[in-house]
This record gives C-alpha cells, sequence and structure tokens, in this order.
C-alpha cells in the first residue's frame, strides 16, 4: 500500500517557467489537499478537494491551480513560477470515519521545489 | 476559523527528560484534535489523536488529552529519546473544515 505519493521530490525552476505537482493516493479517499511548508509559518492550505470534480481555495491560493479529474489524483500548477513559490509542498488525503467525521490525514513525502 | 497556538521552540531536552509541548485551539463545534510528527526530510504522519472531550491519545509514549474546558491538548511523554528529535504540529480538524496546523515545536533531543 504506497499511500499518498508525490511526483517529483525535487525541482528547480527558473521565474516565469511553469510545472505541475502530481499527488496519488491509493486509498480511496475522498478530501485531498495541498500545503505549502515554509520556515517559521507551519503548513499552509493552498487549495483542496472535497471529491472527485470538485476542487476550492485555501489560505494562499494565488499563483496555484489545481485539478481533480480522477479520485486518485491531485494536480497543482503553477503557471508562471516565482521565487515567493519557494517552499516544500506537501500533499495529504483523508477519509470520513464513523459517523462522517474525518479522522486522519495521509501525508505525502513532499515535494522541494525552488525558483530561481 | 480554526485557529491552534503552540509553544514556540526549539525545545532542547537532555535524554530521559520530561517533554511538555502546549497546544492551545480556536474552532467552532466539536473538533478532533491530532498531533502530527516529521521527522526530517519526510512529510507529516499521525502521532495521536483524541475525538471527544477528555479522551487521551498516546502512542509511543507519547500522550495527550483533550480538554475542552480549556481548548487544550498538551503533548507530552515522560522520557524521551535521541529518536524524538523532530517537529510537532498540534492540529484541531473539525466536521467540514480542513486541517488547521500550527507553526509546529521543533524539539531537539541531546544524549
Amino acid at each position: 500500500n504506497a499511500g499518498v505519493t508525490q511526483t517529483p521530490k525535487f525541482r528547480v525552476l527558473k521565474t516565469g517557467q511553469s510545472m505541475t505537482l502530481l499527488c496519488a493516493q491509493d486509498m480511496n479517499h475522498e478530501y485531498m489537499y495541498w500545503y505549502r511548508q515554509d520556515p517559521g509559518m507551519g503548513l499552509r492550505l493552498i487549495h483542496y478537494s472535497v471529491g472527485e470534480g470538485t476542487t476550492a481555495k485555501g489560505e494562499v491560493p494565488d499563483g496555484y491551480n489545481v485539478s481533480r479529474l480522477k479520485k486518485q489524483n491531485f494536480l497543482l500548477g503553477l503557471e508562471s513560477a516565482a521565487p515567493s513559490q519557494t517552499s516544500v509542498y506537501f500533499c495529504a488525503s483523508s477519509y470520513w470515519g464513523t459517523g462522517g467525521r474525518n479522522t486522519e490525514a495521509f501525508f505525502g513525502q513532499g515535494t522541494r521545489l525552488t525558483v530561481v | 476559523g480554526d485557529s491552534v497556538t503552540q509553544m514556540e521552540g526549539p525545545v532542547t531536552l537532555s535524554e530521559e527528560a520530561f517533554l511538555t509541548i502546549n497546544c492551545t485551539y480556536t474552532a467552532t463545534g466539536y473538533p478532533s484534535l491530532f498531533w502530527y510528527v516529521q521527522y526530517p526530510g519526510e512529510g507529516l504522519q499521525l502521532l495521536l489523536k483524541a475525538t471527544k472531550a477528555d479522551d487521551k491519545g498516546s502512542n509511543k509514549g507519547f500522550e495527550a488529552t483533550y480538554r475542552k474546558e480549556t481548548t487544550s491538548f498538551h503533548l507530552e511523554k515522560g522520557s524521551v529519546q535521541v529518536s524524538d528529535s523532530a517537529v510537532y504540529f498540534c492540529a484541531p480538524y473539525n466536521y467540514g473544515q480542513n486541517f488547521v496546523f500550527g507553526p509546529g515545536t521543533r524539539l531537539s533531543v541531546l544524549p
């Protein structure tokens, strides 16, 4: 059971370039999330999805787009990368526990992105 | 929205010392409470959780009790090891909302 897999693990971009980060989960979870982690800032939610075909903005959505065409995949896109987007990006998925409550989030290993 | 306050780190302890990391939260409704741990170079993984008042979550010698009256979920361990060196995140989760993470508390345990 692979859990949550992020691709790629490392990437260096030049300012203005675009790229897509892929998150795949094999646990049949409904909810998926993209976070960024910066020193001293904890994890900040970029976008999330409550199910296939749906997405919503989180705390820091500007400069990012997402898509959830398949339940198991959640893609994060940077259309025109900026140095301020240098960060470690984490994908997570979660499930509805007994009584309809989410009871745990599972995280990928992270993608370290540097924009120069 | 929901928010969480954790004690600022870094926390540096000697092996076998007692650990407390404070966490208080602000949330509407009745959230579940979680502690996640992040080891160097890795993603977050669940350490323990509690879903209702007075519940005690425990794992790997760590414990935390859901205190609704003080909106707190402090993490404790009686005797830390070098292998416990990591960043610890407290996170309330409310039905229909998202996981809200604090800034994390970095723990360094010296041999």
